[in-house]
C-alpha cells in the first residue's frame, strides 16, 4: 500500500515566523511531488508543485524535496493569519494517480 | 478563469435515495476523479476516469457508481444513500501528461443523508 504520511498537527507558529511542514512517501518511483492548501469547508488548492531534489522557491513558500530520503517539506516564510489551514502533501503514482496524505493543520498566532 | 463545477454546494438527502453528483470542467482534461474527505481519515479515492465512457474503481467504491458520457461531465451516483455516505465530495480533473499541475478540484458537495 503505497502512502503519504504527515503530522497531523496542529502546528502552533507565531505570526511573522517561519512555518515548517513535512512529509514523507512510500513509493519510491514517484516523480512529482506537490502540497495543497485546504481552508475550512474548503477545497483543496495547489500551491506548490515540485519535480527536482533540491529548493523550489514561489514568493514566501519554498519547497523542499529529497528524493533518496523519500522526503518532502514546505516552509512559509514570513507566516501570516491568512496561512492558517489544512497543508496536504500529494505524491503522484505511475499512472497519473495523486495520492494524498491526511494533512497537518497549521494554525499561525497573531 | 478555467474551472471544475460541482452542481450542489450543500445537500440533504434521505435513506435509500438514489443521488446524483455532477461535475463538470471546461480545462477539456482527459482525466476526473471522485473523492471522499472525512475527519481523521483524508481524501479517499472512490472512482475515476481517464476517457469518455470509461470509468476504474479506486480504493472505496461500495455503493458508488459512475458515469462519463461527455468528456466534460463525470457523474457520481449513490445508488441507495445511506448516513455512513454523509461527507464532503470532492471531484477533480487533470490532464494526462500534465501532472506538474496537478489536480484542479471542484468546490465540493457537502452531502448529508439523514
Amino acid at each position: 500500500q503505497k502512502e503519504v504520511e504527515q503530522n497531523s498537527g496542529p502546528l502552533s507558529v507565531p505570526e511573522g515566523a517561519i512555518a515548517s511542514l513535512n512529509c514523507t512517501y512510500s513509493d519510491r518511483v514517484s516523480q512529482s511531488f506537490f502540497w495543497y492548501r485546504q481552508y475550512s469547508g474548503k477545497s483543496p488548492e495547489l500551491i506548490m508543485s515540485i519535480y527536482s531534489n533540491g529548493d523550489k522557491e514561489d514568493g514566501r513558500f519554498t519547497a523542499q524535496l529529497n528524493k533518496a530520503s523519500q522526503y518532502v517539506s514546505l516552509l512559509i516564510r514570513d507566516s501570516q493569519p491568512s496561512d492558517s489551514a489544512t497543508y496536504l502533501c500529494a505524491v503522484n503514482l505511475r499512472d497519473d494517480k495523486i495520492i494524498f496524505g491526511k494533512g497537518t493543520r497549521l494554525h499561525i498566532l497573531p | 478563469d478555467v474551472k471544475v463545477t460541482q452542481s450542489s454546494r450543500y445537500l440533504v438527502k434521505r435513506t435509500g435515495e438514489k443521488v446524483f453528483l455532477e461535475c463538470v470542467q471546461d480545462m477539456d482534461h482527459e482525466n476526473m476523479f471522485w473523492y471522499r474527505q472525512d475527519p481523521g481519515l483524508g481524501l479517499r479515492l472512490i472512482y475515476f476516469s481517464y476517457d469518455v465512457k470509461m470509468k476504474e474503481k479506486g480504493d472505496i467504491p461500495e455503493g458508488y457508481s459512475v458515469s462519463r458520457e461527455k468528456k466534460e461531465r463525470f457523474s457520481l451516483i449513490l445508488e441507495s444513500a445511506s448516513t455512513n455516505q454523509t461527507s464532503m465530495y470532492l471531484c477533480a480533473s487533470s490532464s494526462p501528461g500534465q501532472l506538474y499541475y496537478g489536480y484542479t478540484f471542484g468546490s465540493g458537495t457537502r452531502l448529508t443523508v439523514v
